[in-house]
């Protein structure tokens, strides 16, 4: 059963900071989305990353995915305070014909 | 293009009473999903649509059944509706390239039950 994992859950930075978020997941998968979602509202999607090694940029946030180590990276770049909202990996379980189990969330609070 | 529409967006219910969520997008995707989110605990997928006239179970489908009415819609019905199933509903599709691509999601409904 595919478990997705994401660290920390709770992120509180200064603007201008840098910052990594982790998404592990426990089966094998080569297809792997970020989104965001903002307070009371739906999801945003950022980044498919569709295949090992693949990295991807929008602004001030890169993500990055390592299938070998089953792990996908969203890095924060000089963080703003328009970043704050709550980011979701979410990975292909491929054990299924279309089935996608989203992590649990990072809430991340860019301070001025 | 209005993407993923969703009524209603909020709904309250009284224990035992029944429901359907509607769910419509006009992107021509082929895979539709109905997902609850209740904090702390991400989204979890309660039924999916691969494709017109098939449906299969996500994580947590008890209480649910879905009906994939067409390409275009995909509802949501509680039968019964329990506290349990307080919840915010999102509904999303998406088009499907050796895989599922990325999801375009619905507004949501934030669903009370008394």
């Amino acid at each position: 059963e595919l478990k997705v994992e994401q660290n920390p859950l709770f992120l509180s930075m200064q603007e201008g900071k840098n910052y990594t978020i982790y998404c592990n997941y426990s089966t094998t998968s080569d297809r792997l989305y970020w989104y965001r979602q903002d307070p009371g509202k739906s999801l945003e999607s950022l980044f498919v990353l569709l295949s090992n090694g693949a990295v991807k940029q929008e602004g001030r946030l890169m993500a990055s995915l390592d299938t070998k180590a089953r792990l996908s990276t969203l890095h924060i770049t000089a963080a703003v305070h328009d970043l704050s909202a709550t980011y979701f990996c979410a990975v292909d379980g491929r054990t299924s014909y279309d089935k996608v189990i989203f992590g649990p969330g990072t809430s991340l609070s860019v301070i001025p | 293009n209005a993407g993923v529409t969703q009524t209603p967006k909020f709904q309250v219910l009284k224990t035992g009473q029944s429901m359907t969520l509607q769910c419509a997008q006009d992107m021509n995707h082929n895979s539709m999903y109905w997902y609850r989110q209740d904090p702390g605990m991400g989204l979890r997928l309660i039924y999916y649509s691969a494709s017109e006239g098939t449906t299969d179970k996500g994580e947590v489908p008890n209480g649910y059944n879905v009906s994939r009415l067409n390409k275009r819609e995909f509802s949501l019905r509680l039968e019964s509706a329990a506290p349990s199933q307080t919840s915010v509903y999102f509904c999303a599709s998406s088009s499907w390239t050796a895989g599922p691509d990325t999801q375009y999601f619905g507004p949501g409904t934030r669903l009370t039950v008394l």
